[in-house]
């Protein structure tokens, strides 16, 4: 069975890049859409954007200039990168894979990671 | 963006009663692209409801969706208090995605 696992540094300094890596096992990256989402401590939850295993891309209007998502393949990982942090980026970030249209549970988030926290803090 | 609204934020109910979750679009949800997951305390979300009224592998037959365009429903029919929990719809017909603030349903 797929399953997902979050990591990366817990704590950030402000104005640095929050870096963090979601490594997939019992499956493929390929043909799915992979994408992280967060939820601030006590709040609800917030898509940050997602990934074709081949390169589409949809991020998040309000974090949009601050971004990246990356796949690779190769080692069976998708990675999220969060430039110029503040401390409103402090959150549980989970990974998720999104089924393309026509799989099963097609376009939804059908598999999370466990999650891990960020703290962004001097 | 789509807002979504649900309500109400907080339901108190005892195990073996029903509960219903409602969620509010600010406008129309597209293809019925609306899901609904179940948070426990410390644990990631877990997909219970997709495409509005499809529940997810392994979701009890308790649990079942309904609605259409700007309404929806999640209705437990007989709460076991594993239940107890917060819910969220979420839309993924128009981006952004976007998820409702959650309706908590406590042990009363």
């Amino acid at each position: 069975q797929v399953q997902l696992l979050e990591s990366g540094p817990g704590l950030v300094k402000p104005s640095e890049t929050l870096s963090l890596t979601c490594t997939v096992s019992g499956g493929s990256l390929t043909g799915y859409y992979w994408s992280w989402i967060r939820q601030p401590p006590g709040k609800g939850l917030e898509w940050v954007g997602y990934m074709y295993y081949s390169g589409d891309i949809n991020y998040t209007p309000s974090l949009k200039s601050r971004v990246t998502i990356s796949v690779d393949t190769s080692k069976n990982q998708f990675s999220l990168k969060l430039s110029s942090v503040t401390a409103a980026d402090t959150a549980v970030y989970y990974c998720a894979r999104i089924p393309r249209l026509g799989q099963p549970r097609e376009l939804t988030f059908d598999i999370w990671g466990q999650g891990t926290m960020v703290t962004v803090s001097s | 963006e789509i807002v979504l609204t649900q309500s109400p934020a907080t339901l108190s109910l005892s195990p073996g009663e029903r509960a219903t979750l409602s969620c509010r679009a600010s406008e129309s949800v597209r293809s019925r692209y609306l899901a609904w997951f179940q948070q426990r305390p410390g644990q990631a979300p877990r997909l219970l409801i997709y495409g509005a009224s499809n529940r997810a592998t392994g979701i009890p037959d308790r649990f079942s969706g309904s609605g259409s365009g700007t309404d929806f429903t999640l209705t437990i029919s007989r709460l076991e208090p594993e239940d107890f929990a917060v819910y969220y719809c979420q839309q993924y017909g128009t981006s952004p995605r976007t998820f409702g603030q959650g309706t908590k349903v406590e042990i009363k």
